[in-house]
């Protein structure tokens, strides 16, 4: 079945230090790739998504780029803010099942 | 309302007693989907519909968890007899088709407790 496996945390940051955060993924057919975050105290919110192979997907200086190759989504953001601590999920969709397959989650703390 | 709305909040439900959750999706949305989320885990998927049909409910741990979405809008997720094992946050999602690049919307979820 599908499976997504993400880098262990928590990873604690300094304030505008470099985040990348592992996310490697197994799946049937061709699926889409979204990462996820929740905020404290808040739901889960889409974060950034790409839906084919080489597809970077981008928002809030947060980047991450679809690798068929090396099955890979890895989270990057060149300068981390404090207002990034949060817990971020990686997920596939696997349109043939209708359903989306979650990571088990890293928790960032960005420390000023 | 703007988004996807879960009641209640929290829970608390002692062994061996029924409980039902409630989710109200975003307008319009056709699949919703409901997560069980452990602690320190990522969701994982229980079951989902598309309108009010379930199309698949392999995730549903047991036949003690009922879900249903009757008009296709709000949904129910029903657990009876609740064990200490059922214990997690339950999350709601919904989106506006399951093709690939509908991302899922999700409820602020549940927390059940059973002591």
């Amino acid at each position: 079945g599908d499976s997504v496996t993400q880098m262990e945390g928590p990873v604690t940051l300094s304030e505008e230090a470099f985040l990348t955060i592992n996310c490697t993924y197994t799946a049937t057919g061709y699926p889409s790739l979204f990462w996820y975050v929740q905020y404290p105290g808040e739901g889960l919110q889409l974060l950034l998504k790409a839906t084919k192979a080489d597809d970077k997907g981008s928002n809030k200086g947060f980047e991450a780029t679809y690798r068929k190759e090396t099955t890979s989504f890895h989270l990057e953001k060149g300068s981390v803010q404090v207002s990034d601590s949060a817990v971020y999920f990686c997920a596939l969709l696997n349109t043939n099942a209708g359903k989306s397959t979650f990571g088990d989650g890293t928790t960032l703390t960005v420390k000023p | 309302g703007a988004g996807v709305s879960q009641s209640p909040r929290y829970k608390v439900a002692k062994r061996g007693q029924d409980v039902a959750l409630r989710c109200d999706p975003i307008s319009g949305h056709v699949s919703l989907f409901w997560y069980q989320q452990a602690l320190g885990q990522g969701p994982e998927f229980l079951t989902y519909f598309q309108n009010e049909a379930q199309l698949d409910k392999s995730g549903l741990p047991s036949d003690r968890f009922f879900a249903e979405r009757p008009e296709g809008s709000v949904s129910t997720l029903k657990i009876q007899r609740t064990q200490q094992e059922d214990s997690a946050v339950y999350l709601c999602a919904s989106s506006l088709i399951t093709e690939n690049n509908s991302p899922l919307h999700f409820g602020n979820g549940t927390r059940l407790t059973v002591t």
